[in-house]
């Protein structure tokens, strides 16, 4: 089975803090991507990544900034957080297979910023 | 740009009685993917939908998609508790991104 790992299930840090959210999948998928999940919003693309050290912003980028060094990790960093960053992550990983494939989600970390 | 609308936000069934949510996309979709997530947890695939007119089963849960391949449903017969969650669906925009519903919470009354 496919198996992507969020480093925290909850996290919670202060305004102006810089902060790192981390993501490994076990499966050699060349795609892994992240999202936040906000109530009534459904889910919304910050960046994603098709390959190791390229990365293209998705629909919500600003604020966010990423990092992919090796294949299996794909790190989110809130470079100021500020409060209405506080949200569900998603992490998930895809594999190549010919255009929009399946995605498999981590499962999530719950940041609160104050 | 293009938008992927679904309907309801939220339903509130009976347990035994029937579920149904509706997704519209505003362009043609290549395929269209419908996820689950149960409450506290991550979505999770459940199916996708290439070709026009298609009809998938998995038990009780119903799959179309559209002749047009611009609509999607997903109904589920005679809900039990565990099918509780929200449904979403989600429609290629590129060859990496996908557009998503803002789903669809199905709630078991009491």
């Amino acid at each position: 089975d496919v198996k992507v790992t969020q480093s925290s299930r909850y996290l919670v840090k202060r305004t102006g803090e810089k902060v790192f959210l981390e993501c490994v999948q076990d499966m050699d998928h060349e795609n892994m991507f992240w999202y936040r999940q906000d109530p009534g919003l459904g889910l919304r693309l910050i960046y994603f990544s098709y390959d190791v050290k390229m990365k293209e912003k998705g629909d919500i980028p600003e604020g966010y900034s990423v990092s992919r060094e090796k294949k299996e990790r794909f790190s989110l960093i809130l470079e100021s957080a500020s409060t209405n960053q506080t949200s569900m992550y998603l992490c998930a990983s895809s594999p190549p297979v010919g255009g929009t494939s399946i995605l498999f989600f981590g499962s999530g970390t719950q940041l609160s910023v104050l | 740009g293009q938008q992927v609308m679904q309907i309801p936000q939220y339903q509130h069934v009976q347990e035994g009685e029937d579920f149904t949510t509706y997704c519209n996309s505003s362009t043609t979709l290549s395929n269209i993917q419908w996820y689950k997530q149960r409450p506290g947890g991550h979505p999770v695939f459940l199916i996708q939908l290439v070709k026009s007119g298609e009809v998938k089963k998995q038990k009780r849960l119903t799959f179309q998609f559209g002749e047009a391949k611009k609509n999607s449903s997903l109904h589920i017969t005679a809900t039990q508790t565990t099918d509780v969650g929200t449904y979403f669906c989600a429609g290629p925009e590129s060859n990496y991104q996908l557009i998503w519903g803002a789903g669809t919470k199905l709630i078991i009354k009491p």
